[in-house]
């Protein structure tokens, strides 16, 4: 089945910081992938639609500058948390969208997830 | 609004039990219904969907519109059934915009 990685798979790092988290597909192309955020014992949350060669669709309340995404390529999309604060602490997920358009069998990969703690 | 429920945080039954995990949803219109579940220390992954009407590891879903409801059901539960799955919900023919349900963790006990 279609493979979906992240990287970095945990990371730790100073408030103020940048962070950067890749999301790969590993043996197909993706030309939608999407960003999510769990927090402890909670749900996924949708933060953003990435799409290949094109700006990010981002949810309501998520703020795009501070949430940098850039999909350059069909099996690569990156997550920046620009100027990390504590509150960016959670746990990050991508998945990538595989299918043909309208025919009902489209289907999302999720990727192993990536913890981040600031401090 | 767009909205999935899952009232259950854990369920937790004995090999063998039927099992029934209960979603509801709240939409404007006809979405996509979804269970994905997560294994331990395994990412999430798609059990079944609606459209496909089909039947995975024993279990089996069906959509009810007029209670908005997508339980999931199983009639013999075993232990390798012990995950965390979660309802979702997307717009219809869209790029799975996926919202969730919080989750519930189910736990099989031998």
């Amino acid at each position: 089945g279609a493979v979906v990685s992240q990287h970095p798979s945990r990371v730790i790092c100073k408030s103020g910081t940048s962070v950067k988290i890749e999301c790969r597909s590993l043996d197909f192309q993706a030309t939608t992938m999407f960003w999510y955020r769990q927090f402890p014992k909670q749900s996924l949350m949708l933060m953003a639609t990435s799409n290949e060669g094109s700006k990010a669709t981002y949810e309501q309340g998520v703020e795009k500058d501070k949430f940098l995404i850039n999909h350059a390529s069909l099996t690569l999309s990156t997550l920046t948390v620009t100027s990390a604060h504590p509150e960016d602490s959670s746990f990050y997920i991508c998945s990538a969208w595989q299918g043909e358009w309208g025919v009902g069998q489209e289907t999302q990969y999720f990727g192993p997830g990536t913890r981040l703690l600031v401090l | 609004a767009q909205r999935v429920t899952q009232p259950e945080k854990l369920l937790s039954v004995f090999k063998g039990a039927p099992v029934e995990l209960k979603c509801n949803y709240s939409y404007s219109g006809s979405p996509e219904l979804f269970w994905y579940v997560q294994y331990s220390r395994q990412r999430l992954q798609l059990l079944l969907r609606h459209i496909s009407r089909e039947s995975i590891k024993g279990f089996t879903a069906d959509l009810n519109k007029g209670e908005t409801s997508f339980h999931l059901k199983k009639p013999f539960a075993q232990e390798e059934d012990s995950a965390m799955y979660y309802c979702a919900l997307s717009p219809p023919r869209g790029f799975q915009k996926l919202v969730f349900g919080t989750g519930t963790r189910l736990l099989v006990s031998p």
